[in-house]
């Protein structure tokens, strides 16, 4: 059972345009969602993260929406850069036994130069 | 630069023969956790430290063993890999195991079983 969705495997978004990525989400207990971002051959790294009780979070270029009643969250990148390709990967935790963190299959993301 | 270290970044391995995978990480992190990460697929948690207090997942196979002989090392042993094992093996700490803790990530170990 998928708890965190992540729907479109792949988007191609030209430089300098607005790259959206889309999460869903479907156990209510999760009070935080994070976004790391992964290039080939390493780790995922921490992009940007919001609580439940913040529907907008910003860092620079990055912002990510939380829609708790539609158990929705959108990473924006704006403008996109070509070192923004990477694959995306949306991530959920909460208390009451869902500390640990439950992730999403991701989203390859390309920038068009 | 405080970091999760793993090695090797890329272990071949026969079918069966046991193999070891080890982490290190310099964050001096309460939390140590391993994934696999199979192609396209999310990563899986298989099993995490908190100290030395060991938790397994319930749908982890007893194939796979994890130790952590101090703080900053913790090892997993895949006792008789199969090809179904074939993954990225990833590594992970946490300053505490508690909602909205980031997680930092190691680079990865592929691991190719032939």
């Amino acid at each position: 059972d998928q708890q965190v969705k992540q729907n479109s495997p792949s988007l191609s978004v030209q430089e300098g345009r607005i790259s959206i990525l889309n999460c869903d989400y479907t156990n209510s207990m999760f009070d935080y969602f994070l976004w790391y971002k992964k290039y080939p051959a390493e780790g995922p790294t921490f992009l940007i993260s919001i609580s439940s009780i913040k529907d907008k979070n910003e860092d620079g270029r990055f912002t990510v929406f939380l829609n708790k009643s539609a158990k929705h969250l959108s990473l924006h990148i704006v403008p996109s850069q070509p070192g923004d390709s990477a694959v995306y990967f949306c991530a959920a935790s909460g208390d009451f036994g869902n500390e640990k963190l439950t992730f999403g299959t991701g989203t390859r993301l390309t920038i068009i130069p | 630069d405080a970091m999760v270290i793993q090695n090797p970044r890329y272990q071949v391995t026969q079918f069966g023969k046991p193999v070891t995978l080890s982490c290190s990480q310099t964050l001096n992190h309460n939390v140590m956790y391993w994934y696999q990460q199979k192609s396209s697929q999310a990563p899986k948690l298989l099993f995490h430290y908190y100290d030395k207090d060991f938790n397994n997942e319930a749908d982890t196979p007893d194939n796979f063993q994890s130790r952590r002989p101090n703080t900053s090392f913790c090892f997993l042993d895949i006792r008789s890999p199969g090809l179904g094992d074939a993954a990225m093996y990833l590594c992970a700490t946490s300053s505490a195991l508690q909602a909205g803790k980031t997680q930092y990530f190691g680079p990865g170990t592929r691991l190719l079983v032939l």
